[in-house]
Order: C-alpha cells, then structure tokens, then sequence
C-alpha cells in the first residue's frame, strides 16, 4: 500500500537550474498540497489542487508552479532555483470524507548551491 | 483566518513520566484539530483529530488529546512517555466552515526528546 510516493528523495541544484519534483498518490483522493519544511517555521503551504485540473497558490508560491497531471499526479516545479529555496518539499492528499486529515510522503530533500 | 501556537520548541520528559505536548488556536467558526507526529527523515503521519463530540480524544500508540473550547487549546499527552515516542510533533487547524479547500494550517512543531 504505496500511499503518497515522492521522487526523487534528495536532489542538489545550482543556481539557475530548473527542476520538478514529482508526487503521486494511490488512495483516489481529490485534494493534493505541496509544502515547504524549514527549521523553525513549520509547514507552508506553496500549492493546492481541491480536484483535477484545478490549483490554487498557497502562502509561499513564489519561485513555484504546479500541474495537476491527473487525479493521482501533482508536480512542483521549480524554474530558477534560489538557495532560498533550499529546503525539504512535502506532498499531501486527502479525500473528501476524512475531515481534513492528510497523508503525507517522505519528503524530497533540495539543497540548493 | 486561522492560526496554531506551539508554544515550547521542544519538550523533555524521562521515560515513564507522563508527557504533555501544548498547543493552542484560532479560527472564526468551530474547529476540525489534528495532531501529526514526524519521525526523521519521513513524512507527518496522522495521531488523532477532533472534530465534534467527546473533549478527551484517542488517538493512536497510546496518545490523547483534550479539548478546550474555552481556551482554545488541543494538548497532546500520554500517560506513560516511552523513548519511541521522540520525534516532532505538529498540531494542525481546520475551519470546519471553509468549505471545500480543505485547508489546514499547521503549527512550527515540537520536539519531543524522551530520556531513557
């Protein structure tokens, strides 16, 4: 039972560089999110996608842009990468019936030099 | 608008010593609450939420939570801490009026360092 399945695990970027970091989810849910982790500041919120072919920005979008591929697929890229934006991304799902509970993946570690 | 505070960075507690996780809240309507537990290196994994009913919620390896309306507050506990249990913990929010972007907003997290 994969869940939420993030790729790739870590990545390291120059400036400048572009990159997308891709999520799939296997649970049929409609909602999908992508976070930032950062020491200190918790999860926020870059993206949302309430259903399939429908995103919405989030609180630090930014520097990022989304494609809801499909209802299992949402990709995060990254067109010029800063070394602000170094950090661990999160992806998420959730369905309609579960109140709001999330299921997240492990994560993709960018460095960013 | 709605908002989390986890008040302590990080919390120490010997291992079969009760434990206490603090957090509390604001939102405009009533309130879906969740709490998140992080092990390194992976992803939030759900404990338990609250969403009506009962104050004392449980949750799973043997967590509660209670709320408190009257001062906006969701503290996680345990009656008995084990080392297991050190990781990061993340209370969340939900307006259970937002409609259907089910946004949540999280707390900055609390490291819970068990000591054997």
């Amino acid at each position: 039972n994969a869940g939420v399945t993030q790729t790739p695990k870590f990545q390291v970027l120059k400036t400048g560089q572009s990159m997308t970091l891709q999520c799939a989810q296997d649970m049929n849910h409609n909602s999908m999110y992508w976070y930032r982790q950062d020491p200190g500041m918790g999860l926020r919120l870059i993206y949302y996608s309430a259903s399939e072919g429908t995103t919405d920005k989030g609180e630090v979008p930014n520097g990022y842009n989304v494609s809801r591929l499909n209802k299992r697929e949402f990709s995060l890229r990254l067109e010029s990468a800063a070394p602000s934006q170094t950090s661990v991304y999160f992806c998420a799902s959730s369905g309609d019936s579960l109140q709001g509970i999330q299921h997240f993946g492990d994560g993709t570690r960018l460095s960013i030099l | 608008a709605q908002s989390v505070a986890q008040p302590e960075d990080q919390v120490n507690v010997a291992e079969g010593n009760p434990l206490t996780v603090k957090c509390t809240y604001s939102v405009s309507g009533n309130p879906y609450l969740f709490w998140y537990v992080q092990y390194p290196n992976r992803g939030l994994q759900f404990l338990l939420k609250y969403i009506t009913g009962d104050n004392l919620v449980k949750g799973s390896y043997g967590f509660e939570a209670e709320f408190n309306k009257s001062q906006t507050s969701f503290h996680l506990k345990k009656p008995s801490a084990l080392v297991s249990d050190s990781a990061l913990y993340f209370c969340a929010v939900r307006d259970m009026n937002s409609g259907g972007y089910q946004k949540v907003t999280f707390g900055t997290g609390t490291k819970l360092q068990v000591i054997p």
